[in-house]
């Protein structure tokens, strides 16, 4: 079955304490990207892979990282979180560029104290 | 600057009613796509269709339809005889012409359809 993982789920943590989400996909695609939503600002790109080794910021980036390493992973590090980061995070893959429909992951709701 | 507005909130209406989500970007590039996304209550996030902005025609799919009008700058989501199961958050996303590869959406319209 084609589909984006994102682990973990759900997150509780505390401030400075670093983490990192996986996201892997499965449908050998070029493109990935990570987005936040919150509430009334829907959602909003952080950073983005066109492949392997090439990664570039979004429009929300301060306070991330990422690698690609892989084709089919992209993690998203926050080497110190903030509360202000507490949000539900989706990673999506497509074919291509972004001008191809992003097949999501299930969302990761992180909750930083 | 890339920008989509997604002016309506939440909407609110009874099955069997017909629904418009408006949706109005801005953008330099003359070639750009345009996306339309549902989140229904369980969270996912679901591709409907893609547009390109050299294709102005109207799509219709099944109980939805597209109105794209380059002319005002927008792409608008009709749902004809709306049904309890169409309530979700619909997101209007715009990307512009490969090389640049970012991904803008919009803030969402939560639309309610009450049994």
């Amino acid at each position: 079955e084609a589909q984006v993982t994102q682990n973990p789920r759900y997150l509780i943590t505390v401030t400075g304490k670093k983490l990192t989400v996986t996201c892997s996909q499965n449908m050998n695609h070029e493109y990935m990207s990570w987005y936040r939503q919150d509430p009334g600002l829907g959602l909003r790109q952080i950073y983005y892979s066109m492949n392997v080794e090439v990664t570039d910021k979004g429009d929300v980036p301060e306070g991330y990282k990422v690698s690609r390493k892989e084709k089919r992973n992209f993690p998203l590090i926050l080497e110190s979180p903030s509360p202000n980061q507490t949000s539900l995070y989706f990673c999506a893959s497509s074919r291509g560029s972004s001008n191809q429909p992003q097949h999501f992951g299930d969302g990761t709701r992180l909750s930083i104290l | 600057a890339q920008k989509v507005t997604q002016a309506q909130t939440e909407i609110s209406v009874v099955e069997k009613e017909d629904v418009t989500l408006d949706c109005v970007y801005e953008t330099r590039d003359t070639t750009y796509y345009l996306f339309w996304y549902k989140q229904p209550p369980s969270g996912e996030l679901v591709f409907l269709i893609r547009r390109n902005s050299f294709d102005e025609q109207n799509e219709i799919s099944g109980r939805y339809s597209w109105n794209f009008q380059k002319s005002t700058s927008s792409f608008n989501f009709t749902i004809t005889a709306s049904q309890v199961v169409d309530s979700a958050v619909y997101f209007c996303a715009l990307s512009e012409a490969p090389g640049t590869y970012k991904y803008i959406f919009g803030t969402g319209t939560r639309l309610k359809v009450l049994a």
